[in-house]
């Protein structure tokens, strides 16, 4: 069974302090690992996909990249508008029936104070 | 170009009861996936939709059922409503199995 688990649960930092969010992960072949951004009360947005260990991808204050067994999200300077619930998720590519579910973990709850 | 809509926007029923909930895709998009959110976790999957047929279930009774129509959008269905039912639904659409759009959830209470 596919299984995400993030830490830590919540982080609090400072405007400009830099910091990094981990998630560790077990999936039997990972066709795809998924960064979202989650505010109170609405629906997770879509920040990155990586496919292969070594990938990053970049968005603004925004990095994320992969392991084997692990994806970090590094927030560079962060602002306070960066406070947010980050969710990341797993798509197994094993064969038959896992067609495209995302299996999450707890997520990271972020808050970035002035 | 419109994402993912949802509707109703915040539900509350009693102990025993149905719901529906709706969603429509992301324009181009072909597959709808259902979650269920209880607070302070992260979403379960609960059934995808592709085609107008159920293609993979979650760990939910028999109880949550759904439905896609042939322009793509989709409906939930739980009966015999239980407390713990309560949470944000969420629904995401995709093109097969490509990177999933989330809309902004349907909040449900049961009391």
């Amino acid at each position: 069974e596919d299984q995400v688990t993030q830490s830590p649960e919540a982080l609090r930092l400072q405007e400009g302090e830099s910091s990094s969010l981990n998630c560790s992960y077990t999936v039997s072949g990972l066709r795809g690992l998924f960064w979202y951004r989650q505010d109170p009360g609405k629906g997770p947005e879509f920040l990155f996909t990586l496919y292969s260990a070594g990938e990053e991808k970049e968005k603004e204050r925004l990095k994320a990249t992969l392991t084997k067994k692990e994806s970090f999200l590094h927030i560079t300077a962060p602002k306070p508008e960066d406070s947010a619930t980050y969710l990341c998720a797993v798509q197994s590519n094993a064969g038959g029936t896992s067609y495209g579910k995302l299996t999450f973990g707890q997520g990271t709850i972020l808050t970035v104070h002035p | 170009d419109a994402g993912v809509t949802q509707s109703p926007t915040h539900l509350i029923k009693t102990r025993g009861q149905q719901v529906t909930l709706r969603c429509s895709p992301k324009s181009g998009h072909d597959t709808v996936s259902w979650y269920q959110q209880a607070l302070g976790q992260g979403p379960q999957f609960i059934f995808q939709y592709y085609e107008e047929e159920e293609r993979q279930r979650g760990n939910f009774p028999d109880r949550f059922s759904g439905h896609q129509f042939p322009n793509y959008s989709s409906e939930l269905n739980v009966n015999a409503l239980l407390l713990g039912d309560s949470a944000l639904y969420l629904c995401a659409s995709s093109s097969g199995r490509d990177t999933q759009y989330f809309g902004p959830g349907t909040r449900l209470t049961v009391l």
